[in-house]
């Protein structure tokens, strides 16, 4: 079992849905959780993040975490084409103090106008 | 605000021979991160520092691969004798010294081996 899954994708969306990224991740204790866009040939572009239960919103992204579900997602709403990219979901496992962050393959969205 | 700055943003190299990448972070950020991926992945963690200290390695490294941060500023990753398997986009990226901190990354060093 991988640390940090994504369905790779893509998943595609008409221009002005919303977008439902989905994560799961496998160490319980994990403590913050992060979400990249990243486009092609381009590098992770910080998007989010979340340390505890419930719901965040910034914009048009909400990021959602249950840790008894082991589960995090990032919802964009009102979808654009410029939207279009790999999203990546990254997990600092263990203690709360470690720079470590393990990264899911990503998720490609396309936006279709 | 400067980012997370790269040098150089491409690499291509002949297999056998030794390759140095620097990093130079975002100024207040004590920590440091270099990560690799490939066409298709994630980003994998290779190793980061906090201040001058080397605080973890991944297992992933091998002995060809070797990181500095001598005074705490900017940083180096080395590779030696490069094999095909090393063309890879590597990254570098800044934070403050917390896990809950989110971590910036610069726009990374391409590397091709002929």
């Amino acid at each position: 079992q991988k640390e940090v899954e994504q369905n790779s994708g893509p998943l595609s969306v008409p221009e002005g849905a919303i977008a439902s990224l989905n994560c799961t991740y496998s160490d319980r204790g994990s403590q913050s959780f992060f979400w990249y866009r990243q486009y092609s040939g381009k590098s992770p572009e910080l998007i989010m993040f979340i340390y505890s239960n419930g719901d965040k919103e910034d914009g048009r992204f909400t990021a959602q975490l249950n840790k008894a579900s082991q589960y995090v997602s990032l919802l964009i709403r009102d979808s654009q084409p410029s939207d279009s990219a790999t999203y990546l979901c990254a997990v600092n496992t263990g203690s709360s103090n470690t720079g470590k962050l393990i990264f899911g393959q990503g998720t490609t969205l396309q936006v279709k106008p | 605000d400067t980012g997370v700055s790269q040098d150089p943003r491409h690499k291509i190299t002949k297999r056998g021979q030794n390759v140095t990448f620097r990093c130079d972070p975002i100024s207040e950020h004590n920590r440091l991160y270099w990560y690799r991926q490939t066409l298709g992945q994630g980003p994998e963690f290779l190793t980061y520092f906090q201040n001058e200290a080397q605080l973890e390695k991944s297992r992933l490294l091998s002995d060809r691969f070797s990181a500095e941060r001598p005074k705490g500023s900017f940083s180096t990753l080395e590779i030696q004798r490069t094999e095909q398997g090393d063309s890879a986009m590597y990254l570098c990226a800044s934070s403050l010294a917390s896990g809950y901190q989110p971590q910036h990354f610069g726009d990374g060093t391409r590397l091709s081996i002929l």
